[in-house]
């Protein structure tokens, strides 16, 4: 399988303070995801990277940001959690066309209260 | 864009018995097709693919999927489901965007299956 690591792999944190969650991998693959997971929602994009320093914008990326100065790392921010951000969130990694799918990391379960 | 509708949430079956979820997807332009199974706790993991040849695509534990695509779908289908089958599974198809080399992946809502003794 594929390495890919998130840490934490759960959180508590208290509404309004700044939260990193961290996707490590060890496949050099040039694409990488962090979606949120919310019953009946499914898997939601927050933000992708093809690509150090370049990333941008999925379906919910409101309240997020994200940062990839190296390869095998993607950063997710929440600048001021809410407790809407309570969620599983999951990192993928992509070899990049379409046809190899995705890998996903183990998620972390973040509760913002 | 694309938009993957899995038509059942809940799938409740009792064990050896047959199941089949449904995945429709909107784009009829060519696409690859996956379905991902999600046990508790645990990220999703790759169950089968469609790129391209033979419509009907099995993996390793019995599960088969077929692509129709005049009916743009990509059923899910199990002769007899056993209780460790028990897991959300996920639809998910490839941007239509072929030229796009995001390597994006649209995801439906996905289907509890929920296997019975």
């Amino acid at each position: 399988d594929a390495g890919i690591t998130q840490s934490p792999r759960h959180k508590v944190t208290e509404t309004g303070t700044p939260v990193t969650l961290r996707c490590h991998q060890t496949e050099n693959h040039r694409y990488m995801y962090w979606y949120r997971q919310d019953p009946g929602h499914g898997l939601r994009l927050i933000h992708y990277s093809y690509g150090v320093k370049d990333t941008d914008k999925g379906e919910v990326s409101d309240g997020y940001s994200v940062s990839r100065s190296k390869t095998e790392d993607f950063l997710l921010t929440l600048e001021s959690a809410t407790s809407s951000q309570t969620s599983v969130y999951f990192c993928a990694i992509s070899e990049g066309t379409t046809n190899y799918g995705y890998t996903f990391g183990s998620g972390t379960r973040l509760t913002v209260v | 864009a694309q938009s993957v509708t899995q038509l059942d949430s809940q799938v409740p079956v009792f064990e050896e018995a047959p199941v089949e979820l449904r995945c429709n997807y909107s784009s009829s332009v060519s696409v690859y097709l996956f379905w991902y199974v999600q046990y508790p706790n645990q990220g999703l993991q790759l169950l089968l693919k469609y790129l391209s040849g033979s419509t009907l695509v099995e993996s390793i534990n019995g599960f088969e999927a077929e692509f129709n695509k005049s009916q743009t779908s990509f059923h899910l289908r199990k002769p007899s489901v056993h209780i460790s089958d028990t897991a959300e599974y996920f639809c998910a198809v490839s941007d239509p965007d072929r030229g796009s080399t995001l390597g994006r992946l649209y995801f439906g809502r996905g289907t509890q299956l929920t296997v019975w003794p």
